[in-house]
């Protein structure tokens, strides 16, 4: 089944602890991307990655980072997590420049 | 700033009655506009994109550079139609960054 796979789906961590939020797809899309949803906001990209080892910033980048080795993985990092940074976050990708497969979401706590 | 408005966080209409989200944005350039949605506990999915033209369950919704709108419309609403719509765009001129509107919750009423 053609699937974007985000792990954990729920994470409550510690400020300063550093974590990863695990993003696979098995559609072998090129491109991929995050975006964290937040009440009265909607959905905000983070970053985007065309393609291996080709990473951009999106709308709010700050206290993120990515990697992209493989064209399936798209994990989204947060080095010393702080509570600003709690929300729910989704991983998609697609054959074009544009988000189509979406993930279920992560629900990310930061105390 | 601002790229994309949808003015009404809720919207409630009677099965049968036309419906019609609203969505405006702000860039210069040529942008590419698209709708998504996201019913109850089901992830979020492309439902339109202006370039297609199409017609997706029903919905249309036409790119208008004057008024700088791209409002989604359904002359028949139905129950299954009540879910969470999503404007969004994306433009070459910022690199493929990508940009969603707040959305709007749209109830249809038996």
């Amino acid at each position: 089944e053609a699937q974007v796979t985000q792990n954990p789906r729920y994470l409550i961590t510690v400020t300063g602890k550093k974590l990863t939020v695990t993003c696979s797809q098995n559609m072998n899309h090129e491109y991929m991307s995050w975006y964290r949803q937040d009440p009265g906001l909607g959905l905000r990209q983070i970053y985007y990655s065309m393609n291996v080892e080709v990473t951009d910033k999106g709308d709010v980048p700050e206290g993120y980072k990515v990697s992209r080795k493989e064209k399936r993985n798209f994990p989204l990092i947060l080095e010393s997590p702080s509570p600003n940074q709690t929300s729910l976050y989704f991983c998609a990708s697609s054959q074009t420049g544009q988000p189509q497969h979406f993930g279920d979401g992560t629900r990310l706590s930061i105390l | 700033a601002q790229r994309v408005t949808q003015p009404e966080k809720l919207l409630s209409v009677f099965k049968g009655a036309p419906v019609e989200l609203k969505c405006n944005y702000s860039y210069s350039g040529s942008p590419e506009l698209f709708w998504y949605v996201q019913y109850s506990r089901q992830r979020l999915q492309l439902l339109l994109r202006h370039i297609s033209r199409e017609s997706i369950k029903g919905f249309t919704a036409d790119l208008n550079k004057g008024e700088t709108s791209f409002h989604l419309k359904k002359p028949f609403a139905q129950e299954e139609d009540s879910a969470m719509y999503y404007c969004a765009l994306s433009s070459a001129n910022t690199g493929n960054q990508f940009y969603f509107g707040t959305g709007t919750s749209l109830t249809v009423i038996p």
